[in-house]
């Protein structure tokens, strides 16, 4: 299967706390994408993460690529209210046509 | 910066109704996109378009869907009699290449229907 899990689906925190959202699949990708949608927007691309085990800071933001490339993780330090909205990974489709397979997103909230 | 753009932002239109939704992609970029959000659910692939026709559909896509490309520069979907369950954002997508490329995202059309 082609499809991507996302945890939590929902966050809320406070400002200045950390945290963490994963995303799962049971089938192995050639690399993974991170965007973020704030409301009333398009998604826009954070991070592409290709090797397995690789590590790309983007500011406050971390992002890991598994070992065996199933999984991903999105790590935010000390969060602002401005890191509010819906994060979502997405992985390129089987065939060859730049089709992108998103999760179904985890929002989060920070609160100030 | 070059950007995606689509008009309406926002379309209400009656059951049974043809919408057309607009997207100006970003001018050098190759390959096109349409996706859609339902409220509350995932960003779902409809239909991806290099060079003059369609080289991959979803299942969403049937036959009330069609998309094209009419003057080099728009980029349109075209839903031919609206059905409740169309209601959603529609999003276009651009990229510059095929594969190994990012793609950007218009702000969405938000399409209600009647």
């Amino acid at each position: 299967t082609q499809l991507l899990e996302q945890s939590p689906q929902f966050l809320s925190i406070q400002e200045g706390e950390n945290l963490t959202v994963y995303c799962n699949s049971s089938s192995v990708f050639s690399s993974l994408q991170w965007y973020r949608q704030e409301p009333g927007e398009g998604p826009v691309l954070l991070v592409t993460v290709v090797t397995g085990g690789e590590v790309k800071k983007l500011k406050r933001l971390t992002f890991q690529f598994g070992d065996a490339r199933k999984d991903s993780s999105l790590h935010i330090t000390a969060a602002q209210p401005g890191d509010t909205g819906l994060y979502l990974c997405a992985r390129r489709g089987s065939s060859n046509t730049g089709k992108l397979i998103f999760g179904q997103g985890t929002t989060l909230q920070v609160k100030p | 910066e070059p950007e995606v753009t689509q008009t309406p932002s926002h379309q209400v239109t009656q059951m049974g109704q043809e919408v057309i939704l607009r997207c100006v992609p970003i001018s050098n970029h190759l390959y096109f996109y349409w996706y859609r959000q339902i409220l509350g659910q995932k960003v779902e692939f409809l239909v991806s378009f290099y060079n003059n026709e369609i080289s991959e559909k979803s299942e969403i896509f049937d036959d009330q869907f069609s998309v094209e490309r009419p003057d080099g520069s728009n980029f349109t979907l075209k839903i031919r009699s609206t059905k409740l369950e169309d209601s959603a954002m529609y999003f276009c997508a651009s990229t510059y290449r095929e594969m190994n490329t990012e793609a950007f995202f218009g702000q969405g059309t938000r399409l209600t229907v009647v």
